[in-house]
């Protein structure tokens, strides 16, 4: 099966760009999670999703970062515009359904903003 | 906010050595998680605990859900260097406004000597 798959796995880009980081959860989860994860602050949950709606936003660090989820198979992260401290590894994780607590992490995406 | 102290941080072993590590929480979790990352990848469910005092194996891991609900171990029995990454542990919190949301320990990174 597949597992949850994200794209791209590298993305490098300079200062100000806006950035996109898409995510695609495993058939049949109905829930979806974004973290950041960096070597001072380990892995932080920015927002997560059930049935498409984003239920807790607490962990986005502020407006540059929006989520959206227009459907059960595909989530986007997007940062506008991009700082260097934005700079980390993003992973995207599902879990079955609300209730359940296994979730399922993606490869992530390598984001470098110089 | 909720966290997990995970110890120790790093550990340098000989091949067929046991390794064991462990979480601690300053509240009740009904629910620990143990996962590994490989690097350049994210993080895998290793094993998932549920009940106050179960323990449960995956091949040569085993890992216990410790009776106060406050902590967990996990302990790997002859290592291998592929057993060689970082091993995180997650707890879902009893109650309050965090379910649905997992907390991760900052990590365990193994390495396993030939």
């Amino acid at each position: 099966d597949a597992g949850v798959i994200q794209s791209p796995r590298h993305e490098v880009t300079e200062m100000g760009q806006e950035v996109t980081l898409r995510c695609k959860p495993i058939s049949g989860h109905n829930s979806l999670f974004w973290y950041r994860q960096t070597m001072m602050r380990g892995l932080e949950l920015l927002i997560y999703f059930n049935n498409n709606v984003p239920i807790d936003d607490s962990g986005m660090p502020e407006d540059r970062f929006s989520a959206k989820m227009p459907n059960a198979s595909f989530s986007t992260l997007k940062i506008q515009p991009s700082e260097p401290r934005d700079s980390a590894v993003y992973f995207c994780a599902s879990r079955l359904r609300d209730g359940t607590y296994e979730q399922y992490f993606g490869p992530g995406t390598r984001l470098t903003v110089t | 906010g909720q966290q997990l102290n995970q110890s120790p941080q790093s550990m340098f072993i000989q091949e067929g050595e046991d390794v064991s590590m462990n979480c601690t929480s300053s509240s009740i979790f009904n629910t620990w998680l143990w996962y590994k990352q490989d690097p350049g990848e994210g993080p895998v469910l290793l094993i998932a605990l549920y009940k106050a005092g179960e323990l449960t194996s995956n091949g040569r891991l085993t890992a216990q859900f410790g009776i106060t609900r406050k902590d967990s171990f996990l302990n790997i029995s002859a290592s291998i260097p592929s057993d060689v990454g970082i091993y995180f542990c997650a707890g879902q919190n009893a109650g309050g406004t965090s379910y649905g949301k997992l907390t991760f320990g900052q990590g365990t990174i193994l390495t396993v000597h030939p």
